[in-house]
């Protein structure tokens, strides 16, 4: 199974800053790689994929980079409604795995 | 508009079989390239993938518990089905069904399952 780490595992952070997520696969994952958000009692929400593809209706703050093992999801002026957990996901191989999140938190 | 909205009996006993369905609107799954993917989440955690289904009646399972899962599908009424054999408490999670090309683009809301004796 291709093991996801995400890094770091929880970031302080202040409105209007630029963040950097890490995910780093244990095998490439070519560009298979999709970000979600996941805010208190609701579901995930797709935020990137394929690496560094937009998704509609997501704010254009977001964004994602990386191809192989490293990957990054970068927040260009962090707002409050951000305060969230973040996940990579692989789809390249099966059985397809979730890293276990970062969560950012107000500092 | 893509939505799907997961039900289950939301609780059971250990050893019983947990049967999930969810029901979407937006899309067919008999259209080229279509899936519908499982997801749990026990409170608190991860995501764990299970299993997801596709157009043309592939089915991928998670490894780790492949011999307890069986999905399915019913094209005509936009459904597609999970079923969990045996489960034990450390099957008590929320679980997502979702539509799924390699990523999980849209989420039903999840159904709480709690086992527990």
């Amino acid at each position: 199974d291709v093991v996801l780490t995400q890094s770091p595992a929880t970031l302080s952070v202040t409105p209007g800053e630029r963040i950097s997520l890490s995910c780093r696969a244990s095998e490439s994952v070519d560009t298979y790689l999709h970000w979600y958000q996941q805010k208190p009692n609701e579901s995930p929400r797709l935020l990137i994929k394929y690496a560094s593809q937009s998704i509609s209706g997501i704010p254009s703050r977001f964004s994602g980079s990386g191809s192989g093992t490293d990957f990054t999801l970068s927040i260009n002026g962090v707002e409050l409604e951000d305060l969230s957990i973040y996940y990579c996901q692989q789809g390249n191989s099966l059985p397809y795995t979730f890293g276990a999140g970062t969560k950012l938190e107000l500092k | 508009q893509v939505t799907l909205k997961e039900s289950g009996p939301g609780i059971l006993q250990p050893s019983q079989t947990l049967s999930l369905t969810c029901t979407f609107s937006g899309f067919s799954l008999s259209t080229y390239g279509m899936g519908v993917g499982w997801i749990r989440q026990p409170s608190g955690k991860g995501l764990e993938w299970l299993a997801n289904i596709w157009w043309d009646d592939d089915k991928y399972y998670n490894p780790s518990l492949k011999n307890r899962l069986t999905i399915s599908k019913d094209t005509s009424n936009n459904q597609a089905f999970l079923k969990i054999t045996n489960v034990d408490t450390a099957d008590t999670a929320t679980y997502y069904c979702a539509r799924i090309s390699s990523s999980f683009a849209y989420w039903g809301q999840g159904t709480l399952v709690t086992v527990s004796s």
